[in-house]
């Protein structure tokens, strides 16, 4: 599976767009992009996953780049229960297995 | 619903005991996982079951041995564990159609 990278912190305003984003310049083409996000102590959260075109759910957007080496998850007004770890994944499904980085801490603040 | 349920919600044990942890889901997902999670680290896979059978196994230690009785149960039974073994274990499924994975809330393991 190929590796992500992403900044370790961020902070967001909170009602403002939080823009979370992921390189992953080693993707193939079979692989997709997932995002999941992790509040303190708590199980990860699925949010929303995409191959090449833009996704878009009750939760949040994923924007991939055109040549898939990166990747951005929107979430569109953050609140204060945003704040978690929010990992980039990039698998084969089916396949690959669930290998999370290091993530980006998110904190929202009012 | 996506739900994974998982008990105990806590668990400190001595290294000579015995004890088990327990996940549950009841949306027909026939894949499910282990994952343990360290202090301020991601989460890391041990074991999936897919169809009740163990597919994948991390290379984790024998005092950790998964069982999977039916498709909706999966047990992780801890013997002899290190305090090292302390921390935060996840239980995930998989299934109907879809390979996304849910998790469970985790049961935090003390090991003394």
């Amino acid at each position: 599976d190929a590796k992500t990278t992403q900044p370790p912190s961020m902070d967001c305003a909170e009602g403002r767009a939080a823009n979370l984003p992921c390189n992953h310049s080693t993707i193939s083409g079979n692989e997709y992009v997932y995002w999941y996000r992790q509040i303190h102590s708590q199980g990860p959260q699925y949010i929303i996953h995409g191959l090449k075109n833009n996704e878009t759910n009750e939760m949040a957007s994923l924007i991939i780049t055109e040549d898939r080496k990166s990747s951005t998850l929107i979430l569109p007004h953050a609140t204060l229960r945003d704040t978690a770890v929010y990992y980039c994944i990039v698998r084969v499904p089916w396949v690959g297995k669930l290998i999370f980085g290091q993530g980006t801490e998110l904190s929202v603040k009012p | 619903d996506t739900e994974v349920t998982q008990t105990p919600k806590h668990l400190v044990m001595g290294m000579t005991n015995k004890k088990s942890l327990k996940c549950e889901q009841h949306m027909g997902h026939r894949a499910m996982y282990w994952y343990k999670q360290k202090a301020k680290k991601p989460p890391e896979l041990m074991f999936v079951y897919s169809y009740e059978k163990l597919s994948i196994n991390e290379s984790v230690p024998s005092r950790f041995s998964p069982e999977c009785p039916n498709s909706s149960l999966l047990n992780l039974h801890l013997h002899a564990l290190q305090p090292e073994d302390s921390a935060l274990y996840l239980c995930a499924s998989s299934g109907g159609g879809s390979d996304t994975q849910y998790f469970g809330p985790g049961t935090r393991l003390t090991v003394l």
